[in-house]
């Protein structure tokens, strides 16, 4: 397997700008989490999903954030309006099947900058 | 919920020393505990992990022990080599899937 697939890897906007990441978790894995990365907070659980339903979004920083998780192959974090202070590195990660040992494994990450 | 604290925030040790990393957590409950190494543009991998029955495990050059009764847990990496130089994150689980990480520390093995 590919491992987890992000994209894009590097993202530049302007503020008030949509911006949309996309992940391809590992196949037949049943739990997706999306985190986010910085200096100053370190790595934050945004939301996780178990077979493409949302478990817990309380990480989700604003209504500005939102996640979809359309089928098991694929999921999408969207920023709208995005602000200077998303400026981050957006990891995605998935577990499950079939060691299920809750070892997450994490994509390389969608580094995002707002100007 | 889980607090998990992380010392030394960055490390400095000579190649073939040995490297000790200590993370505290709050949550009685949690009864996981990975440990995860983060290279320069990638994501985190997982390198050990324990679980709250066991008190030490090992796997070559690293190994992790747990305190429960502290509630705090160690990594110790011997004989290191530079590509030991990383950012190690250490985590805690109470709820099989909620992991709450470490600030994480950086670590750099000298030649």
């Amino acid at each position: 397997d590919a491992g987890v697939i992000q994209s894009p890897r590097h993202e530049v906007t302007e503020m008030g700008q949509e911006v949309t990441l996309r992940c391809k978790p590992i196949s037949g894995h049943d739990y997706l989490f999306w985190y986010r990365q910085t200096m100053m907070r370190g790595l934050e659980l945004l939301i996780y999903f178990n077979n493409n339903v949302p478990i817990d979004d309380s990480g989700m920083p604003e209504d500005r954030f939102s996640a979809k998780m359309p089928n098991a192959s694929f999921s999408t974090l969207k920023i709208q309006p995005s602000e200077p202070r998303d400026s981050a590195v957006y990891f995605c990660a998935s577990s499950g099947p079939p060691r299920n040992t809750g070892e997450l494994f994490f994509g390389e990450g969608s580094r995002l900058t707002v100007l | 919920g889980e607090n998990v604290e992380q010392h030394p925030s960055t490390l400095s040790v000579q190649e073939g020393d040995s490297a000790v990393i200590k993370c505290t957590y709050s949550d009685s409950a949690s009864n996981y505990f990975p440990w995860y190494k983060q290279e320069l543009g990638k994501g985190p991998q997982l390198i050990i992990d324990i679980r709250s029955n066991v008190g030490e495990k090992k796997d070559q050059r690293i190994a992790v022990t747990l305190n429960k009764t502290a509630k705090h847990f160690s990594l110790h990496i011997t004989e290191t080599q530079p590509e030991d130089s990383a950012v190690y994150f250490c985590a805690a689980s109470s709820r099989g899937q909620n992991f709450v990480f470490g600030p994480g520390t950086r670590l750099s093995v000298l030649p």
